[in-house]
């Protein structure tokens, strides 16, 4: 079973705006981490934002900010006044003390 | 640091081969993990190392894949023989030391394989 689903494949959102990118994950465990990565065009993953399970309050990277919700396993990404350099792939990620799994990522076009 | 480097960058092999991949971490990182990309099932883990020990390799796929890590700074991912459906990009990465779980992982930029 797939223990992260990013239920939208595509998305796009116009220059300066704001998108939400969602992902919810399912797990049994209490202390797990959440992370957001970006791939664009040049394939290189990098980390866009954390978040600790145990830690209610949301994680904000600048312009990127995460809605977590423990109860709902619900981890959403939001991007604020994007930018063209936001267009790429967005893959979330659950991780603890022995699972490792990526969703199938959401691609993320920005209109200018 | 030059972060994680994987070479090479672009593999074009014919069924059958043998495909040998590359990676060396960021030094100083302990963990170690190679990743699978394709359209169809995103990013897989195939298996991971700590302090050069394979720690859970329940992603290979099959017999075909093996994967080493003779020491902190190397590690390899073989397919023996390789077939079109291993046509994928593979990606190494690293992380620190300390609970692997909830350290960033650094990633290299990837190998794109294609077996003709």
């Amino acid at each position: 079973a797939q223990t992260v689903t990013q239920s939208q494949p595509e998305m796009s959102v116009q220059e300066a705006e704001t998108v939400t990118l969602s992902c919810t994950y399912d797990t049994s465990e209490s202390d797990y981490y959440l992370f957001w990565y970006k791939q664009p065009p040049s394939r290189q993953m990098i980390l866009v934002i954390r978040q600790e399970a145990y830690k209610q309050q949301n994680a904000t990277e600048n312009r990127f900010s995460v809605n977590f919700q423990k109860a709902a396993k619900s981890f959403s990404l939001k991007i604020s006044d994007s930018q063209l350099g936001d267009a790429a792939m967005y893959f979330c990620a659950y991780q603890d003390g022995s699972q490792f799994y990526f969703g199938t990522g959401t691609s993320l076009t920005v209109i200018p | 640091d030059a972060g994680v480097i994987q070479s090479p960058r672009h593999e074009v092999t014919e069924m059958g081969q043998e495909v040998t991949l590359r990676c060396k971490p960021i030094s100083g990182h302990d963990y170690l993990f190679w990743y699978r990309q394709t359209m169809m099932r995103g990013l897989e883990l195939l298996i991971y190392f700590n302090n050069n020990v394979p720690i859970d390799d329940s992603g290979m796929p099959e017999d075909r894949f093996s994967a080493k890590m003779p020491n902190a700074s190397f590690s390899t991912l073989k397919i023996q023989p390789s077939e079109p459906r291993d046509s994928a990009v593979y990606f190494c990465a690293s992380s620190p030391p300390g609970p692997a779980w909830y350290n960033e992982q650094f990633f290299g930029p990837g190998t794109r394989l294609t077996v003709l």
